[in-house]
């Protein structure tokens, strides 16, 4: 059992370029998240989805662009990566049953660490 | 949404006890308290959660008062290993997911030998 999985780890860019951030997870969770993790900072939410073909903007989703086409893949799109984009992106999911005040924690993954030039 | 307030940093000593204390003063009625934990180049981990009273894991413990308007994540006989960002969030779980929690900076805890 994976639980959420982030590829690429790591990822250098130039000013302008675009990129997709993947994130996977085997739960069957029905939410998933983006955030980015600035240093020093706490985690900022910047879209989710609370299942396939929904999704929502967070705090800061300008810049950025999500799908979510399966349950398992939540990819973040960087369309003209910007110097203020440069951050640690992590995915997370968590499974809500329906009807029941579930309190299943949030699974993380382990970062894509984006440094654009 | 329920805002955090949080120490920036603690010391602390192998083999102590260590409490954190996170007030969150306009905790709404169906909100529960939730505990991550961060160590570096990692995403974060769920370390406790609680609605009321007391709650006590195989890690720590969260001590809830009544008025729920704060709690405090008690760390027993810290390691070295728990050195970390230590994050209290406060919001309603049901059926709307997590997605309105506010992640502060949380609380940096450095223990030392």
């Amino acid at each position: 059992n994976a639980g959420v999985t982030q590829t690429p780890k790591f990822r250098i860019l130039k000013i302008g370029q675009s990129m997709t951030l993947q994130c996977t997870q085997d739960m069957n969770h029905n939410y998933m998240y983006w955030y980015r993790q600035d240093p020093g900072m706490g985690l900022k939410l910047i879209y989710y989805s609370v299942g396939a073909g929904i999704t929502d903007k967070g705090e800061v989703p300008n810049g950025y662009n999500v799908s979510r086409s399966t349950t398992e893949d939540f990819p973040l799109r960087l369309e003209l990566a910007a110097p203020s984009q440069t951050s640690v992106y992590f995915c997370a999911s968590i499974s809500l049953g329906q009807g029941i005040l579930s309190n299943q924690p949030q699974h993380f993954g382990d970062g894509t660490r984006l440094s654009i030039l | 949404l329920a805002k955090t307030t949080q120490p920036i940093s603690m010391d602390s000593y192998e083999g102590q006890e260590v409490n954190i204390t996170c007030s969150h003063n306009n905790i709404a009625t169906n909100d529960y308290i939730t505990w991550y934990q961060q160590f570096p180049s990692q995403g974060p981990r769920f370390i406790i959660q609680g609605y009321k009273t007391k709650v006590t894991n195989e890690v720590a413990s969260l001590f809830i008062p009544a008025d729920r308007k704060s709690s405090t994540l008690s760390l027993p006989r810290v390691s070295l290993s728990d050195t970390a960002v230590y994050y209290c969030l406060v919001g309603d779980p049901k059926n709307t997911g997590f997605q309105k929690l506010v992640f502060g900076t949380g609380t940096r805890l450095l223990v030392s030998p």
